[in-house]
């Protein structure tokens, strides 16, 4: 059981490339989330979506966009790259109804140069 | 403007004593509370939560307080073991909403021998 994946695990980026941030889950849940998570900033809610065709901006959107085609995938997209994205990215996704705890993939250590 | 505040960046415990991580929010419509527990170079896990209905949950060794008036929240973990050493993320969210689920920015637990 896969639960949530992310891809890829590393990637160095140069200022102003682009680059998309892979997520899938298999659990067919609904909502699904993704964080950055900056050293002793916790995790910061970037864009989340709680079906296909439906996103929305987190706590920090800028610099990102999202889409939702499937229930599977939610894949994150940066433009232009900056280095104040350097950061640790994760998906998460959970069931609606009852099941308010999200599961996390395993993330993606994003460092632009 | 931080939502979701945990004081304490670490906390050092002796093995088999209780450790106690403490959560703070400011916004009173949070009604979901969530822990999650992170070990290094992987996603969070979700641990334990709590409705604001109830005032505690417990499992196995894992209890969490919530004191509504306060707005504050407490994890406490008994005994405490070598593998509780880990980042413990405070959570709330706001049920039936836009489902955001805000984090705070995490307690590094060291459990000493």
């Amino acid at each position: 059981n896969a639960g949530v994946t992310q891809t890829p695990k590393f990637r160095i980026l140069k200022i102003g490339q682009s680059m998309t941030l892979q997520c899938t889950q298999d659990m067919n849940h609904n909502y699904m989330y993704w964080y950055r998570q900056d050293p002793g900033m916790g995790l910061k809610l970037i864009y989340y979506s709680v079906g296909a065709g439906i996103t929305d901006k987190g706590e920090v959107p800028n610099g990102y966009n999202v889409s939702r085609s499937t229930t599977e995938d939610f894949p994150l997209r940066l433009e232009l790259a900056a280095p104040s994205q350097t950061s640790v990215y994760f998906c998460a996704s959970r069931q609606s109804g009852t099941g308010h705890e999200a599961f996390f993939g395993q993330g993606t250590r994003l460092t632009v140069v | 403007d931080q939502q979701v505040k945990q004081n304490s960046p670490s906390l050092s415990v002796q093995e088999g004593r209780i450790s106690i991580l403490n959560c703070d929010y400011t916004n009173s419509m949070f009604d979901y509370f969530l822990w999650y527990k992170k070990y290094p170079a992987e996603g969070p896990t979700f641990l334990i939560s709590i409705s604001s209905i109830k005032d505690k949950n417990e499992d196995g060794r894992f209890t969490v307080f919530l004191n509504k008036s306060a707005k504050h929240l407490s994890l406490h973990i008994v005994p405490s073991q070598p593998g509780d050493s880990a980042v413990y993320f405070c959570a709330a969210k706001i049920i039936n909403r836009d489902d955001k689920i805000i984090f705070g920015k995490g307690t590094r637990l060291h459990i000493l021998p």
